[in-house]
């Protein structure tokens, strides 16, 4: 069975910078895209970003294009989100979510939230 | 830009059928398959319906999932209500540049 753990969240002041991390396991296939997904308070799911197995290929929404960074370590099975010049419209629980490429069964991680406040 | 639009909620009694709605603003449904996640409160989102109609093991067959390519729109059919599917419910697909899109979720209550 797939597991996914974020982690990395937590309180950062506007315009700071954070980096969450998540960590993939229990997974057979061999090719895959990694997204991650946030979901503010009392809101809805929103697409950040995604990153294929072997980070050939990065995309990003356009709300973050030029201030997140999405990048992955095969040898940890881990992928990463880098986000700087965090806005206070940011704070959100960020999950991440995988599924291979072949088939488009997602599976989530439990979240990781992060906080932009002054 | 692709849009998924859902209704905000929909209610229902324990027993019964309930069909919650997700319609695409362009064509891309002809293209890109549409999953569902059911997210309970407090807890991470799971996957009850992806490549349109397949279910995932585990979830019960009173969950299908169909597409009407001609309205552009997919369908979420819950049958036999239980209390336990009360959740929110999102439709998730893809645009033209294949960047993911969701649509705005539907809360459902039994």
């Amino acid at each position: 069975e797939v597991q996914l753990v974020e982690s990395g969240g937590g309180s950062v002041q506007p315009g700071g910078s954070l980096r969450l991390s998540c960590a993939a396991s229990g997974f057979t296939f061999r090719t895959y895209w990694m997204n991650w997904v946030r979901q503010a308070p009392g809101k809805g799911l929103v697409w950040v970003s995604r990153i294929s197995f072997d980070g050939s290929s990065a995309s990003y929404a356009d709300s973050v294009k030029g201030r997140f960074t999405i990048s992955t370590d095969n040898a940890k099975n881990t992928v990463y989100l880098q986000m700087n010049s965090l806005r206070v419209e940011e704070t959100a629980v960020y999950y991440c979510a995988i599924h291979d490429t072949t088939h488009l069964l997602w599976a989530w991680g439990q979240g990781t939230t992060v906080t932009v406040s002054s | 830009n692709f849009m998924l639009t859902q209704p905000h909620s929909v209610s229902e009694s324990p027993g019964k059928t309930v069909t919650i709605s997700c319609t695409g603003s362009s064509g891309s449904f002809a293209s890109n398959y549409v999953q569902w996640f059911q997210q309970r409160p407090g807890s991470a989102p799971t996957t009850v319906i992806y490549e349109d109609h397949q279910r995932p093991s585990g979830v019960p067959d009173r969950f299908s999932g169909s597409i009407d390519s001609s309205s552009n729109s997919a369908t979420l059919t819950i049958s036999g209500l239980k209390t336990e599917d009360e959740a929110d419910y999102y439709c998730q697909s893809y645009d033209t540049s294949n960047h993911v899109v969701f649509g705005g979720g539907t809360k459902l209550t039994v």
